[in-house]
C-alpha cells in the first residue's frame, strides 16, 4: 500500500461545478497534513493546510478524517482557474510525502 | 524579487557528465530541500538542509550530493549522469523543519540525459 493515495483523475467538470478530492495514508502518526495545487509544468504551491477540526477557505473545504486515515478537499462553483494536479501531502516528524496527485479540468 | 529560484530552468546533457543546479532562496528560511518529480508526476523528497546540517537523506544514489554553502543557498551536484535521472527536479524552502510550515518551491529544473 502506498504511504498517500490519491485516485489520479482527471477529474472533468464543468464550471460552477462542486468537486471532491480524497486522499488516504498508511501511517496513523501522520501528524500534519497540506493540499498543494500544481498547474502544468509549473511547481507546487500551498493551497490549504487540513486541521482535525476541518476548514474552509472561500470556495475550498479541507477535512480530516483521523479515524479512517483520509483527508478530503471540496471545491464548489469550480472556475476554469481551477484546472490544476491538486496534491496531497501527509506528514510525521520530519518526514513528508506526497500523493501523486489528482488532476482536475474545469471546462466551460 | 522571485522567492526560490534554481538555475538552469532547463539542462539536457549527455550520459556519464557531472552537473550542477543552484537553488537560492531570499525568504530567510532555515531549511531547504531538493525534490525529484519524474515522468509520472510523482514527487519525492532527496534531501534537506537545516542551517547546514542535513536532516534527512532518502535512499538517493550517492552521485547525487547537496551542498549548502550558507543558508540561503543549497546546490545539487549529480556525477555520471544517467539516464533514469531525466526529471524536473525543485529547491524549496521552509521557515524551519518541514513538518508544519508550508514550504515554497522553486520553478524547477527540467532534466534531459540523453
Amino acid at each position: 500500500r502506498k504511504e498517500v493515495e490519491q485516485d489520479p483523475g482527471p477529474f472533468n467538470v464543468p464550471e460552477g461545478a462542486t468537486v471532491a478530492f480524497n486522499c488516504t495514508y498508511s501511517n496513523s502518526a501522520s501528524q500534519s497534513f497540506f493540499w498543494y495545487r500544481q498547474d502544468c509544468r509549473k511547481e507546487p504551491k500551498l493551497l490549504m493546510s487540513v486541521y482535525s477540526s476541518g476548514n474552509e477557505d472561500g470556495r475550498f473545504t479541507a477535512q480530516l478524517n483521523r479515524a479512517s486515515q483520509y483527508i478530503s478537499l471540496l471545491i464548489r462553483d469550480s472556475k476554469l482557474s481551477d484546472s490544476a494536479t491538486y496534491l496531497c501531502v501527509v506528514s510525521y516528524n520530519n518526514d513528508m510525502r506526497f500523493g501523486a496527485g489528482t488532476r482536475l479540468t474545469v471546462k466551460p | 524579487d522571485t522567492a526560490v529560484s534554481q538555475t538552469p530552468k532547463y539542462l539536457v546533457t549527455q550520459m556519464g557528465n557531472d552537473k550542477s543546479i543552484k537553488c537560492e532562496q531570499n525568504l530567510g528560511h532555515d531549511t531547504m530541500y531538493w525534490y525529484k518529480q519524474d515522468s509520472k508526476k510523482f514527487l519525492k523528497i532527496m534531501f534537506s538542509y537545516n542551517n547546514k546540517e542535513l536532516i534527512i537523506n532518502e535512499t538517493v544514489p550517492n552521485r547525487f550530493s547537496p551542498k549548502s554553502p550558507d543558508k540561503a543557498h543549497l546546490n545539487l551536484h549529480i556525477n555520471s549522469l544517467e539516464l533514469g535521472d531525466s526529471a524536473v527536479y525543485f529547491c524549496a524552502s521552509s521557515l524551519e523543519g518541514w513538518a508544519r510550515y508550508e514550504q515554497y518551491f522553486g520553478p524547477g529544473t527540467r532534466l534531459t540525459v540523453t
